[in-house]
C-alpha cells in the first residue's frame, strides 16, 4: 500500500523558512515523479512543484519560483520542499503527491494527508 | 499559463440522477505525438486529500466505480457521474498536466 507522510509544517513569521518532508513507502520511490500541491484554508488546489524520477527535471509555480526548492533523496525515500522568504499567502495545507509515471508530465495517483504551514507574525 | 475553468461552480443532484461537470482549458492539452489529452479529474471529500478519478481525460483509475466517466478532447472536457450516490458528495477538480504550471480548475461542489 502506498503511503505518503508529510511533516515539517508549522507556524513561521513572514520572511522565515521551513523545510517540508514527505516520507514514502509501499512503492519504488526512485521510479516515480513526485509533486507538492497546496490548499489554502477553504480554497481550491494550487499546484506548487514537480520533480521527475531522477531529479533531473524540476518545475515550479511562478508564485514560488526562486523561493522554494524541491528535492528528493532516494536513499531515504523522501521528498523535500525547502521554503524560504515565506509570505502570508503561502499559508496552506501542503500535500505531497505521487506521480503516475517517472515523467514530470503525469497525473497524481496517491496523496498524503498534508502538513499545515501558517505564515503569520 | 493554461487557465482551467469549470462549470457549474456547484450543483445539487438527486440520488440516482446524473451529474455532469464541464472543464475548459485556455489552450489545447492534446499532445499530437501520442494523441493523449493531459487532463485529470480529482475528487476531494471534506477533510480528505484529493483522490484521482480519471487520467488521460477518459481513463478511469483502478478501483474507481464505473459510474464515473470522463470525456472530451482538446480544450473541452466533461466528468459524468451516471447515477449519483450519497458518497459522491465532494468537490471535483480538473487539472492539466500538458504544460507547466500544471494548473487546476477552481472546483465544482456536488451536493445531494
Amino acid at each position: 500500500e502506498v503511503q505518503l507522510l508529510e511533516s515539517g509544517g508549522g507556524l513561521v513569521q513572514p520572511g522565515g523558512s521551513l523545510r517540508l518532508s514527505c516520507t514514502a513507502s509501499g512503492f519504488t520511490f526512485s521510479n516515480y515523479a513526485m509533486s507538492w500541491v497546496r490548499q489554502a484554508p477553504g480554497k481550491g488546489l494550487d499546484w506548487v512543484s514537480v520533480i521527475n524520477y531522477s531529479g533531473g527535471d524540476i518545475y515550479y509555480a511562478d508564485s514560488v519560483k526562486g523561493r522554494f526548492t524541491i528535492s528528493r533523496d532516494k536513499s531515504e525515500n523522501t521528498l523535500y520542499l525547502q521554503m524560504n522568504s515565506l509570505r502570508a499567502e503561502d499559508t496552506a495545507l501542503y500535500y505531497c503527491a505521487k506521480g503516475d509515471s517517472a515523467s514530470s508530465y503525469t497525473s497524481l495517483n496517491n496523496w498524503g494527508q498534508g502538513t499545515l504551514v501558517t505564515v503569520s507574525s | 499559463d493554461i487557465v482551467m475553468t469549470q462549470s457549474p461552480d456547484s450543483l445539487a443532484v438527486s440520488l440516482g440522477e446524473r451529474a455532469a461537470i464541464d472543464c475548459k482549458s485556455s489552450q489545447s492539452v492534446l499532445y499530437s505525438s501520442n494523441n493523449k489529452n493531459y487532463l485529470a479529474w480529482y475528487q476531494q471529500k471534506p477533510g480528505q486529500p484529493p483522490k484521482l478519478l480519471i487520467y488521460w481525460a477518459s481513463t478511469r483509475e483502478s478501483g474507481v466505480p464505473d459510474r464515473f466517466s470522463g470525456s472530451g478532447s482538446g480544450t473541452d472536457f466533461t466528468l459524468t457521474i451516471s447515477s449519483l450516490q450519497a458518497e459522491d458528495v465532494a468537490v471535483y477538480y480538473c487539472q492539466q498536466y500538458y504544460s507547466t504550471p500544471f494548473t487546476f480548475g477552481p472546483g465544482t461542489k456536488v451536493d445531494i
